[in-house]
């Protein structure tokens, strides 16, 4: 159990355009999905903390206008970077946490992004 | 706060063993470890909690001493499988469910 999905596992755009993330928990009900990026040989650093229903929080320096996250369901949440450029591109991973005590993290896959 | 890892690397033969150090100067209520391949998610290896625990899942075990706020991760007996980078995430206390990732180790096992 505890599987994660992301989609697309790779997008390539052009700058000044918007991409859309999805991620999803597809055998439990996630009440709080993460959104980390890393840059390569890097850590994972958190952009974004998501409960179903309400606002995300978002980490110091992490431009909440530009990475828009929705939480809409509790098996459901997007990131949308909007006008995307060159300095964007990363790998956005997603997370998701059951509500039970002393559980983890389960990762999806990651979505490659490229700004062109 | 990032917790700190170490080391950064270490290459090992099949057979051979290693030790992951992760420390944090806040207060944890848990640390989690994690192993990446590259180009995929990390995928969780096990979650040890405040109070001090030990645990293992086959020839890979972990501790967290609570007092010194460390755990280390130990790698027995290696096998090729094992390559990947290590992250150890830690929560801190009292715990608001995220966690914050050290700069990872790189382990290679080579045959």
């Amino acid at each position: 159990g505890a599987v994660v999905s992301q989609h697309p596992s790779w997008v390539i755009c052009k700058s000044g355009t918007s991409v859309k993330i999805e991620c999803r928990s597809l055998d439990f009900q996630a009440t709080t999905m993460f959104w980390y990026r890393q840059f390569p040989k890097q850590s994972l650093m958190l952009m974004a903390t998501s409960n179903e229903g309400s606002k995300a929080t978002y980490e110091q320096g992490v431009e909440k206008d530009k990475f828009l996250i929705n939480h809409a369901s509790l098996t459901l949440s997007t990131l949308t970077v909007t006008s995307a450029h060159p300095e964007d591109s990363s790998f956005y991973i997603c997370s998701a946490r059951r509500d039970r005590w002393a559980d983890t993290q389960y990762f999806g896959p990651g979505t490659r992004l490229t700004v062109l | 706060q990032q917790p700190v890892q170490s080391p950064q690397a270490v290459i090992l033969r099949e057979g051979e063993d290693a030790v992951i150090n992760c420390s944090s100067s806040k207060a944890l209520y848990s640390v989690h470890w994690y192993r990446q391949k590259h180009g995929e998610a990390p995928v969780f290896l096990m979650i040890l909690l405040k109070g001090g625990e030990q645990k293992g899942h086959e020839k890979i075990s972990a501790s967290f001493n609570e007092k010194k706020q460390q755990s280390s991760l130990y790698l027995t007996a290696s096998q090729l499988s094992y390559s990947g980078t290590y992250f150890c995430g830690t929560e801190r206390w009292p715990n608001d469910y995220k966690l914050s990732f050290g700069a990872g180790t790189t382990v290679t096992v080579r045959a």
